[in-house]
């Protein structure tokens, strides 16, 4: 049971390139939620989605689009990166009214 | 939006020590989590404590919905116990966990 798991692990990217961040859930959980951390400060919600098929803005959502196509995947995505968008990426993954499983997360730099 | 508060921002403690941290928030909740994030990032949920208290081994969460406030102890604390401790709370219908800014804990031999 191999829980959230967030791939790739470590990416460098140039100012304008894009990329795809992939999160996958093996629990069957409804709800998956996209969080940027950045240095000495907490999480802040990037998207989100309730089920396969729907997705929503969370607090931080310019410069990102998702999808949600199968109830195990979200993915995040950067279309033209900036270096404002340098974080570490958690994705996490729920039922409603469980507790909230993360993955490892995903080390982005732009340069 | 909701605040959500923790307290103290910085704790530092010599192994063996009780510590309290604390979390306070400004609307009524529906779900409060206590999360731990370890030195290599990873983050690992402690609680899942709308109200009431719950233990789990040398860890404890009391949350007081009706005063906006939760407290986690940690007793004996040992260097395993460093890094950052947060706490999330989800509000109305909404679907989404607001995190406080979290409490970085140093535990030192």
């Amino acid at each position: 049971n191999a829980g959230v798991t967030q791939t790739p692990k470590f990416r460098v990217l140039k100012t304008g390139q894009s990329m795809t961040l992939l999160c996958a859930q093996d629990m069957n959980h409804e709800y998956m939620y996209w969080y940027r951390q950045d240095p000495g400060m907490g999480l802040r919600l990037i998207h989100y989605s309730v089920g396969e098929g729907t997705t929503a803005k969370g607090e931080v959502p310019d410069g990102y689009n998702v999808s949600r196509l199968k109830k195990q995947n979200f993915l995040l995505g950067l279309e033209s990166a900036a270096p404002s968008q340098t974080s570490v990426y958690f994705c996490a993954s729920s039922y409603w009214g469980s507790p909230l499983h993360f993955g490892n997360g995903t080390r982005l730099t732009v340069t | 939006g909701i605040q959500v508060e923790q307290s103290p921002p910085d704790l530092i403690l010599q192994e063996g020590a009780n510590s309290t941290l604390r979390c306070n928030f400004s609307d009524s909740v529906n779900n409060l989590q206590w999360f731990h994030q370890n030195p290599w990032g990873q983050l690992i949920n402690l609680f899942y404590i709308p109200s009431g208290t719950k233990q789990n081994g040398r860890l404890s969460a009391t949350t007081v919905a009706t005063e906006r406030y939760s407290l986690l102890y940690i007793s004996s604390s040992q260097t395993t116990d460093s890094g950052v401790y947060f706490c999330a709370v989800l509000t109305g219908t909404a679907s989404k966990l607001t995190f406080g800014t979290g409490t970085r804990l140093q535990v030192t031999l």
